[in-house]
């Protein structure tokens, strides 16, 4: 079975500093891809960014990057240069399974509130 | 940029009361879900539909849930008889390759 824990279910961050949201995994299964996905007040799912299991580099989307690491387990997203409009709800969520259809399993969230 | 629409963007209805959450997803995606997120909790998993077949379902989607896709570009989920406990927000997915990618969402409201 997949398991995904974020651990901080509140941050804080100043205007213009980076910010590390943790998110560690459990899977049994060698291939999977780990998503981050932003959740606004309004309500609606934003997806941010995805790490295949086979990726050999961090991907990176403008100011998002994903700090994968495999033996550890874990795939923190890393805001840098935070905005005002950053603070959401933020959810890091797992795939898994080869071809087909599959089962995204998702964190309980982190909630980003960035100060001016 | 192509996208997953839904609507409407907020229903009430009355316990009892059947209801339609429409989505279309983005059009050259094959794989389609529906989630469902209770105020304040986690995204749950509800349903996955590929090739006009539920592929997978969770233990939430019981006999009063159901999915179709009508035509060539809509995908449905409708809940039969409407329970206090279905008020939540319903997101639409889909998928072409690795990511999904997800729709506004519908705000039920079940009174």
């Amino acid at each position: 079975a997949q398991k995904i824990t974020q651990t901080q279910p509140g941050m804080f961050v100043q205007e213009k500093e980076a910010v590390t949201l943790d998110c560690t995994y459990d899977t049994s299964d060698p291939s999977y891809g780990l998503f981050w996905y932003k959740q606004p007040s309004s309500g609606e799912m934003i997806f941010l960014i995805y790490q295949g299991s086979y990726d050999q580099q961090n991907a990176t989307e403008g100011r998002y990057s994903l700090n994968f690491q495999k033996a550890r387990k874990s795939a923190n997203l890393v805001i840098s240069a935070s905005q005002l409009g950053d603070s959401a709800m933020y959810f890091c969520a797992m795939s898994g399974g080869m071809g087909g259809s599959y089962i995204p399993t998702f964190g309980r969230g982190t909630s980003l509130i960035v100060h001016p | 940029e192509p996208e997953v629409t839904q609507t409407p963007s907020h229903q009430v209805t009355q316990m009892g009361q059947e209801v339609i959450l429409r989505c279309v997803p983005i059009s050259n995606h094959l794989y389609f879900y529906w989630y469902r997120q209770i105020l304040g909790q986690k995204v749950e998993f509800l349903v996955s539909f590929y090739n006009n077949e539920i592929s997978e379902k969770s233990e939430i989607f019981d006999d009063q849930f159901s999915v179709e896709r009508p035509d060539g570009s809509n995908f449905t989920l409708k809940i039969r008889s409407t329970k206090l406990e279905d008020s939540a927000m319903y997101f639409c997915a889909s998928r072409g390759g690795g990511e999904q990618f997800f729709g506004p969402g519908t705000r039920l409201t079940v009174l």
